[in-house]
């Protein structure tokens, strides 16, 4: 089946560490997108990537930080530094960056 | 920087009639606007998009129309039913990053 993948889906971390996401897809896509959502609120860019070995800032990327080493991988790493980091994070995917977006199944961090 | 509003945080219907939701902008002329669907605990899905030379889209019981010179776009669910209870985004480019509004929480009862 293809798709976009998150995992885990629960997270739990100590006030501190840093923690990486993950997203995975087999769509073919070129661009990748990490969103964070609290609740009651609407989606928030941090990172998107357009190809591999480049990505741009969104509106919330201190941090946060991202890597695109691979077409189908976009992993998130949420460092110590970010001072608010419990929420649900949803990586997407589209073939190019004004199409439609795929979203995965999100990961709900909470820092204890 | 791009600010959208989506008309109701929350919005109860009967079932069978015309949902209707509001979403605005301002500070920017966006060529196109996406509506999502997003259930609870969920990745939003995505529905329609719709660009700035086209003034409706209809896709099924959904329909959407897009008004440039009011910075609006509505977002229309006909003979609407339970099963279209959720939470529904719009979203837009600006030119330098993708802005998502905050949601109306549609509820058709039955």
């Amino acid at each position: 089946d293809g798709g976009i993948t998150q995992s885990p889906k629960y997270l739990f971390r100590k006030e501190g560490q840093n923690v990486t996401l993950s997203c995975e897809q087999n769509l073919n896509h070129d661009a990748m997108y990490w969103y964070r959502q609290d609740p009651g609120q609407g989606l928030r860019l941090i990172y998107y990537s357009q190809i591999v070995n480049d990505f741009q800032k969104g509106d919330i990327a201190e941090g946060y930080s991202v890597s695109r080493e691979k077409k189908e991988s976009f992993p998130l790493t949420v460092t110590s530094a970010q001072k608010n980091p419990t929420a649900f994070y949803l990586c997407a995917s589209s073939i190019l960056r004004n199409n439609e977006q795929f979203f995965g199944p999100g990961t709900r961090l909470t820092v204890l | 920087s791009q600010k959208i509003e989506q008309n109701s945080e929350a919005l109860n219907i009967q079932e069978g009639k015309t949902a209707t939701l509001t979403c605005n902008y301002t500070n920017y002329s966006p060529a196109y606007l996406q509506w999502y669907r997003q259930d609870p605990g969920r990745g939003p899905v995505f529905l329609l998009l719709i660009r700035e030379n086209e003034k409706e889209k209809r896709k099924e019981r959904l329909k959407v129309t897009f008004d440039t010179t009011l910075k609006q776009s509505l977002f229309h669910i006909t003979a609407s039913q339970p099963a279209d209870s959720a939470t529904y985004l719009c979203a837009l480019d600006d030119g330098q990053n993708f802005v998502f509004g905050p949601g109306t929480r549609l509820s058709v009862l039955p």
